[in-house]
């Protein structure tokens, strides 16, 4: 039944250590994307891919990198996270008009 | 750049009473507009969109919303709230202009009910 699958839920790292999160679809849709969401703010785009195409925002960290290896699977990879980094992580995939969201990935940097 | 301002931080209401969260978008062309929710522990649902026709949208669990071109605003509303409402709510804009695959998030307006 699930749509939009990230795991973990939860992820703990180490600050400096890199760190991969996974997102996964059963909708194949073309459209994938990755959102960070802090407390209290709202979702920012990092980046999405239109099919193979990589669309970054101009202003998404160089510490911040992605991979789509096929239709299904996108993950984010944090090179070298900081204490900045700590927050949910969201992603979402669309067709046309509406996008459809994971549960998150909260990730925690000690 | 377009941007999407929530001015509802946070709203506290009782049960039955009537909801009105305010979103106003800065972009003057063509827009898609949508409200999305945020239960406690859960993932981001569409409540409800707007792409053209009747301004006044219903979405689901009761809830609608009107466009204003004219005022920029596309506020949600429900006559009666419930407990079980009790979220975050996030307006959201897409425009053709600015990249139809990307949509912009207002900061969100997280709403309590109060039994």
């Amino acid at each position: 039944d699930a749509m939009v699958i990230q795991n973990p839920r939860y992820q703990v790292t180490q600050f400096g250590k890199p760190v991969t999160l996974s997102c996964s679809q059963t909708l194949n849709h073309n459209v994938m994307y990755w959102y960070q969401q802090k407390s209290s703010q709202a979702p920012k785009l990092l980046f999405h891919y239109y099919d193979k195409d990589f669309n970054n925002e101009a202003d998404t960290p160089d510490n911040f990198q992605s991979r789509r290896p096929n239709t299904s699977f996108c993950f984010l990879d944090i090179r070298s996270p900081g204490l900045g980094d700590a927050a949910m992580y969201l992603c979402a995939t669309s067709r046309e008009d509406e996008q459809f969201f994971g549960p998150g990935t909260r990730l925690t940097v000690l | 750049a377009q941007s999407v301002s929530q001015h509802n931080h946070h709203v506290i209401l009782s049960e039955a009473a009537s909801l009105e969260l305010g979103c106003n978008y800065s972009y003057g062309g063509t827009v898609n507009l949508f409200w999305y929710v945020q239960y406690p522990g859960q993932h981001l649902q569409l409540l409800l969109k707007y792409f053209s026709g009747d301004p006044l949208v219903k979405g689901i669990k009761g809830f609608e919303a009107e466009f204003i071109k004219s005022k920029f605003s596309f506020n949600l509303r429900k006559p009666s709230v419930q407990w079980s409402d009790t979220a975050e709510y996030f307006c959201a804009v897409k425009s053709p202009n600015f990249g139809n695959e990307k949509l912009t998030f207002g900061t969100g307006t997280r709403l309590t009910i109060i039994p």
